[in-house]
């Protein structure tokens, strides 16, 4: 139990284009999700946490108006890169808590990333 | 949160026990461990967590230091796929986000 999935894995757009990624809890539900992005060689940077039915909320630096987040349901929240630039190429991971069940309460699970190349 | 700090690598030899320390001074009493791995382009895998008592899993070991300002995450029997960054973490009992620091990037070594 407890996974979650992200799509696309890897995504190549031209620059000014927007990109969308969806991260999904596959058997839990979530109220609160989490993007990080990574660059390479570098540790994961939160970037804002996804809240059911509310707005997201997001770190010190990151540009709302760029990375927007929806939580529309238990299972999903997506993450839309508006207007990508070069410098937005990077790994965008997302999490999931779980709550409400015994074993996992609380906890956070990772989905597998998406590798996102603004050319 | 608690701030972690973690030697930025270390080998360990196939079929030996890795020991992965993290130092957390400032931790408080609500604080948790927390252990995640992060294989390359993957997405960090939960490992292990715990308080103030040591924790074992499948996975591995976690030994918290009595004064709890440090711990000790062991891989008994380190295999080739346990080459990855290891990050320790230290978050609130009821607390939401995980705040990663720069890990340690552990390789096996055949």
């Amino acid at each position: 139990g407890a996974v979650v999935s992200q799509h696309p894995s890897w995504v190549i757009c031209k620059s000014g284009t927007s990109v969308k990624i969806e991260c999904r809890s596959l058997d839990f539900q979530a109220t609160t999700m989490f993007w990080y992005r990574q660059f390479p060689k570098q540790s994961l940077m939160l970037m804002a946490t996804s809240n059911e039915g509310s707005k997201a909320t997001y770190e010190q630096g990151v540009e709302k108006d760029k990375f927007l987040i929806n939580h529309a349901s238990l299972t999903l929240s997506t993450l839309t890169v508006t207007s990508a630039h070069p410098e937005d190429s990077s790994f965008y991971i997302c999490s999931a808590r779980s709550e409400g069940t015994r074993t996992f309460y609380n906890e956070q699970f990772f989905g597998p990333g998406t590798r996102l190349t603004v050319l | 949160d608690a701030k972690t700090t973690q030697p930025t690598s270390m080998d360990c030899a196939e079929g030996r026990a890795a020991n992965l320390p993290c130092n957390h001074s400032t931790i408080s009493g609500n604080e948790y461990v927390y252990w995640y791995r992060q294989i390359h382009s993957q997405g960090p895998q939960y490992i292990i967590h715990g308080l103030k008592n040591n924790e074992t899993n499948e996975m591995a070991s976690l030994i918290i230091t009595e004064d709890r300002k440090s711990s000790t995450l062991i891989l008994p029997h380190a295999t080739l796929r346990d080459t990855a960054v290891y990050y320790c973490i230290v978050r609130h009992a009821t607390g939401n986000q995980f705040y990663f620091g720069t890990g340690t990037s552990l390789t096996v070594i055949p």
